[in-house]
């Protein structure tokens, strides 16, 4: 069965400094892989996305995440966090189905603090 | 950019009582889903659907739960006879048509409030 952990429930960074949110799935198949970010009483926002190809890929307000599939890992970054990055973070696991992806199976999520 | 967009944001309701949540995919889109998210949990599948018809559903989605799409821009989810562990927020999400790449877009959420 699919699933997805996110081992960090909250992390809070300074501001300007570097972040990292983990991520681990597990997909008998090539899954495909998402970062959403909710901030308090929003929606799910689309960070980015990975489906194939270069496995580093470039995400908005310039976060990346990087597949690893020997480790089974779809990590987030950013080099330089500001402020208003401060939200919760889902890491996501769909599959091919048809023309979409299917139901999309999220991990409880990682609430990032910035201190000033 | 086009948005999802639900109504109401925040809906009380005794138990018990029927609830129909709505949402507006984006106009282009062909694939609905619903999603919950109880507090402090993750967020789980309910229900997909797609050319007028459910085409999976998780365990949660049992018959208290119904999804239509009643006209060419609506996109409902019923709860009949509500509980309060249907206390949640839910979402609505859309995804375009053509190949499976196309990243679902979610809406702000409806929180229902079960009393």
């Amino acid at each position: 069965a699919q699933s997805v952990t996110q081992p960090d429930i909250h992390i809070t960074v300074s501001e300007g400094a570097s972040l990292e949110l983990r991520c681990n799935y597990s997909y008998g198949a090539t899954p495909y892989l998402f970062w959403y970010v909710q901030s308090p009483g929003q929606g799910l926002q689309l960070l980015l996305k990975y489906f194939s190809g270069d496995t580093l890929v470039q995400g908005i307000k310039g976060f990346e995440a990087e597949f690893k599939r020997s480790q089974s890992s779809f990590n987030l970054r950013k080099p330089s966090v500001h402020w208003s990055d401060a939200a919760e973070y889902f890491c996501a696991v769909g599959r091919q189905i048809g023309g979409s992806q299917g139901n999309l199976i999220f991990g409880k999520g990682t609430k990032l603090s910035v201190k000033p | 950019e086009p948005e999802v967009t639900q109504t109401p944001s925040h809906q009380v309701t005794q138990m018990g009582q029927e609830v129909i949540l709505r949402c507006v995919p984006i106009s282009n889109h062909l694939y609905f889903y619903w999603y919950r998210q109880i507090l402090g949990q993750k967020v789980e599948f309910l229900v997909s659907f797609y050319n007028n018809e459910i085409s999976e559903k998780s365990e949660i989605f049992d018959d208290q739960f119904s999804v239509e799409r009643p006209d060419g821009s609506n996109f409902t989810l019923k709860i009949r006879s509500t509980k309060l562990e249907d206390s949640a927020m839910y979402f609505c999400a859309s995804s375009a048509p053509g190949r499976s790449n196309q990243p679902q877009h979610f809406g702000d959420g409806t929180r229902l409030s079960i009393l």
